[in-house]
């Protein structure tokens, strides 16, 4: 089964309202707990990251919690802005191995003015 | 800001030729990557590299695949015989040895007829 899964496959919210996405991971080994932004036909960019030893990041705007008993984390942005709109894509990475990444499917945010 | 270039940026090729996918990671990074991304879909990990060879690889890295650093700049994916379904973006990433994060490169849209 999928190692990541996360949801909303997608998301639509006026300018100003909070957006969150959620995401859960099986394996108890990650450690490591990335967000990334892929706006159209462009790279995926890293957003907010954090480690399992750590429950809740902030940067401005964008927030990730993270419940490890849980094994889920999520994503929080407030303030949407229409250049919020991209698709999110959250990641897991194993405490052993080189850095692999696992992603998740994607979330579709679609911020409307 | 340094970052991960990738050539060409679009690739179009015949099912059965020989394709080579080439980036150029972050210069004092030491762990590169190969993902895909189908269209619509979600980012998948291919393989990963360090110390001038392969770290892991995932059941879609098979034998039609390969990989190479071939000088101390370039990082190579090639593919010897495409299939129509290798057809995808196929982005590249790097990170340094202290930090979990991938730095992406903008991708290369292999299209196979």
């Amino acid at each position: 089964g999928e190692n990541v899964e996360q949801h909303p496959s997608t998301l639509s919210v006026q300018e100003g309202d909070s957006a969150v996405i959620k995401c859960t991971y099986s394996d108890s080994a990650s450690n490591y707990f990335p967000w990334y932004k892929q706006e159209l036909g462009k790279r995926p960019q890293l957003i907010i990251d954090i480690r399992s030893n750590v429950g809740e990041k902030k940067d401005q705007r964008i927030a990730v919690t993270l419940n490890k008993t849980a094994k889920h984390f999520s994503l929080h942005i407030t303030e949407t802005q229409p250049e919020d709109s991209a698709v999110y894509f959250c990641a897991e990475k194993r405490n052993s191995g080189y850095s692999t990444l696992t992603f998740g499917k994607g979330t579709m945010l679609l911020v409307s003015p | 800001e340094p970052e991960v270039t990738q050539t060409p940026s679009h690739q179009v090729t015949q099912m059965g030729q020989e394709v080579i996918l080439r980036c150029v990671p972050i210069s004092n990074h030491l762990y590169f990557y190969w993902y895909r991304q189908i269209l619509g879909q979600k980012v998948e990990f291919l393989v990963s590299f360090y110390n001038n060879e392969i770290s892991e690889k995932s059941e879609i890295f098979d034998d039609q695949f390969s990989v190479e650093r071939p000088d101390g700049s370039n990082f190579t994916l090639k593919i010897r015989s495409t299939k129509l379904e290798d057809s995808a973006m196929y982005f590249c990433a790097s990170r340094e040895e202290r930090y979990n994060e991938q730095f992406f490169g903008p991708g290369t849209r292999l299209t196979v007829l």
